[in-house]
């Protein structure tokens, strides 16, 4: 069975600060994971994604995330917050469980301050 | 090119009441999933096509949804009889291929409110 678990619900950042989203996964084999992105009344885009090559994956947006098996981690970082980056993130785990379904996160909304 | 399009964006239907709602994936991809985000949760799997065959529909929480990809593009999820439990914003998602690491595109979704 695969999980994802998002540790924070809400986080709040001023703008230029330093972003951190949290994300653990588990997974019975070797994983995907991508980070997904939802303003407000619109879609969700893809930010990054981890497919077993390199572990450190950098995606839109100034956006990066480190996959670590020890700590079954896949951590969302961005060096320099945005007003623009305001919005709900979800981390997303997927493998060979044969339809390749998204098992989402309950999602983190980052909040940026002025 | 265009990305997934989804139909109706909103939807109103008194309890008891049957809805449509349709999704136009991405020209060429194979597969297309569907997906229900309550208010405040992340989504969760519905049902899962490749090309017209539904392979997996294990997340349909009840005999009360039906989904359909006759022709292996355009799918249709049909809910029966709606319940209030059933307000949810209805995703429907495609990829080019079956393999894990293929991005899914989510179209806008389609916001059902039961009353």
């Amino acid at each position: 069975a695969q999980s994802v678990t998002q540790l924070d619900s809400h986080v709040s950042v001023s703008e230029g600060t330093p972003v951190l989203l949290r994300c653990n996964y588990s997974s019975s084999y070797s994983p995907s994971l991508f980070w997904y992105v939802q303003h407000p009344n619109k879609g969700l885009q893809l930010l990054l994604k981890y497919t077993s090559a390199a572990t450190l994956v950098k995606g839109i947006n100034g956006f990066e995330a480190e996959f670590k098996k020890s700590e079954t981690s896949f951590h969302l970082t961005k060096p320099s917050a945005h007003m623009s980056d305001a919005a709900e993130y979800f981390c997303v785990v997927s493998g060979r469980s044969g339809t390749y379904k998204y098992i989402f996160g309950t999602g983190t909304r980052l909040k940026v301050l002025a | 090119g265009a990305g997934v399009s989804q139909s109706p964006r909103y939807k109103v239907a008194k309890r008891g009441q049957d809805v449509a709602l349709r999704c136009d994936p991405i020209s060429g991809h194979v597969s297309l999933f569907w997906y229900q985000q309550a208010l405040g949760q992340g989504p969760e799997f519905l049902t899962y096509f490749q090309n017209e065959a539904q392979l997996d529909k294990s997340g349909l929480p009840s005999d009360r949804f039906f989904a359909e990809r006759p022709e292996g593009s355009v799918s249709t999820l049909k809910i029966q009889r709606t319940q209030q439990e059933d307000s949810a914003v209805y995703l429907c998602a495609s990829s080019l291929a079956e393999e894990s690491y293929n991005e899914q595109f989510f179209g806008p979704g389609t916001r059902l409110t039961v009353l």
